[in-house]
């Protein structure tokens, strides 16, 4: 298995366009989890899906992110207008069982945003 | 408020030393702890302790959760360079995601 694909690995950016962010689960996996990680906030969960329904996007910053499951294996995790405070690393992760043992996360994607 | 909290934030010793990092937690619905070890990329799983007083062990690391006092300590003896890293700490609550730390970043000088 590939393990948890995201991409792109690196996005920069001018202010105020639109980023999608991609993410391909591990097969099988029934829940995929995105976060957010920077050094003043650590990691933190934007959104999470079970069986590709979104259950708790508490995390999601402002209606400025949006993010879809539209399949068991594919996620996007959008971002419009971008603005500089959203430069961070993304992380997408997935696991079975529909809990957190045995998270499975991707190499993440660096966001800039200029 | 959900939380978990990590100490030291950051932490540099010698090639050889002995660590000690914490976590403690408040959580409704604990389910298990985890510890991760983050070098450059993603976070990669070390440890899940579910039961108090329980060691968890993998060569030089070793783990135990208290869960009457709702801490961890993640220890690391006879530190290398090559575990110089960010120390994740999260907590699983049933039903819902992983809530983290901030990390404690170790330094291993030679």
């Amino acid at each position: 298995d590939a393990g948890v694909i995201q991409s792109p690995r690196h996005e920069v950016t001018e202010m105020g366009q639109e980023v999608t962010l991609r993410c391909k689960p591990i097969s099988g996996h029934n829940s995929l989890f995105w976060y957010r990680q920077t050094m003043m906030r650590g990691l933190e969960l934007l959104i999470y899906f079970n069986n590709n329904v979104p259950i708790d996007d508490s995390g999601m910053p402002e209606d400025r992110f949006s993010a879809k499951m539209p399949n068991a294996s594919f996620s996007t995790l959008k971002i419009q207008p971008s603005e500089p405070r959203d430069s961070a690393v993304y992380f997408c992760a997935s696991t079975s069982r529909g809990g957190a043992y045995g998270y499975t996360f991707g190499s993440g994607t660096r966001l800039t945003v200029v | 408020e959900d939380k978990v909290v990590q100490s030291p934030l950051s932490l540099v010793v010698h090639e050889g030393d002995t660590v000690t990092l914490n976590c403690s937690y408040e959580v409704t619905n604990f389910r298990s702890l985890l510890w991760y070890k983050q070098e450059k990329k993603a976070p990669t799983f070390l440890f899940m302790l579910t039961s108090s007083g329980i060691e968890k062990k993998s060569g030089r690391l070793s783990s135990i959760l208290d869960k009457k006092e709702l801490f961890s300590i993640l220890n690391i003896t006879a530190t290398q360079t090559g575990d110089s890293a960010i120390y994740l700490c999260a907590v699983d609550q049933a039903g819902t995601a992983l809530i983290f730390g901030k990390g404690t970043t170790l330094s291993v000088s030679s």
